[in-house]
């Protein structure tokens, strides 16, 4: 899972299993959830997000649920693929005076074994 | 469709010289912002922009700079290069700006290197 500090979480799954990653965010007032996929040498790509009215949204394999009581975020992978490979990063958003303003997590690192 | 533009990818500079990070978008989004990811971290908001004209500092704003004089670009400036800003730089832009969905488009980075 996710934590804030100078270690990356790593998840180690074989190929064709579903993997969780799971965040843990700290502001209770935020609006929006995403998660990122960042592949080495490459910037974040965007996965998919969450409402924060929300407790479940699908994708095309991948889904994220949201549990608000204990603010906490996990992303569903099914099917897991060796391209799945990569740091994931989870993000959230809340509104300020300037608009909003996006705090991203540590990442975890997912390894896929074929 | 070139997306977000960084240059360049790669920089080396010493203590105390100053330079600029450039980022470009094509796709008019009024939102953007810089990055510093550090070895097995996350990302940090170094400063935002929701707009032509306006900028405001994130998580980790001293010794950097930006402006925003335009919508497309949304330059870095490093003022004094010290050896704690060797990083890798992201810049990202949005166009959502009217609530807070904020979904970002990230150019490729910059490696900066500062001995």
């Amino acid at each position: 899972g996710e934590s804030v500090g100078l270690h990356l979480p790593t998840l180690s799954v074989q190929e064709g299993d579903n993997s969780i990653i799971n965040c843990a965010y700290s502001n209770s007032a935020s609006d929006y959830f995403i998660w990122y996929k960042q592949e080495s040498g490459k910037g974040p790509q965007f996965i998919i997000d969450i409402r924060s009215n929300m407790d479940k949204r699908q994708g095309q394999r991948v889904t994220v649920l949201l549990n608000k009581t204990v603010k906490h975020l996990s992303l569903q992978i099914a099917a897991t693929q060796p391209g799945d490979s990569a740091v994931y990063f989870c993000a959230e958003t809340s509104r300020n005076t300037g608009g909003f303003k996006t705090i991203f997590g540590a990442g975890t690192r997912l390894f896929v074994k074929a | 469709n070139a997306g977000v533009t960084q240059t360049p990818k790669f920089q080396v500079l010493k203590t105390g010289q100053s330079m600029t990070l450039q980022c470009a978008q094509d796709m008019n989004h009024e939102y953007m912002s810089w990055y510093r990811q550090d070895p097995g971290m996350g990302l940090r908001l170094i400063h935002y922009s929701v707009g032509a004209g306006i900028t405001d500092q994130g998580e980790v704003p001293n010794g950097y700079n930006v402006s925003r004089s335009t919508t497309e670009d949304f330059p870095l400036r490093l003022l004094s290069a010290a050896p704690s800003q060797t990083s890798v730089y992201f810049c990202a832009s949005s166009y959502s700006t009217s609530n807070a969905k904020n979904i970002q488009y990230f150019g490729a980075g910059t490696r900066l290197s500062v001995l």
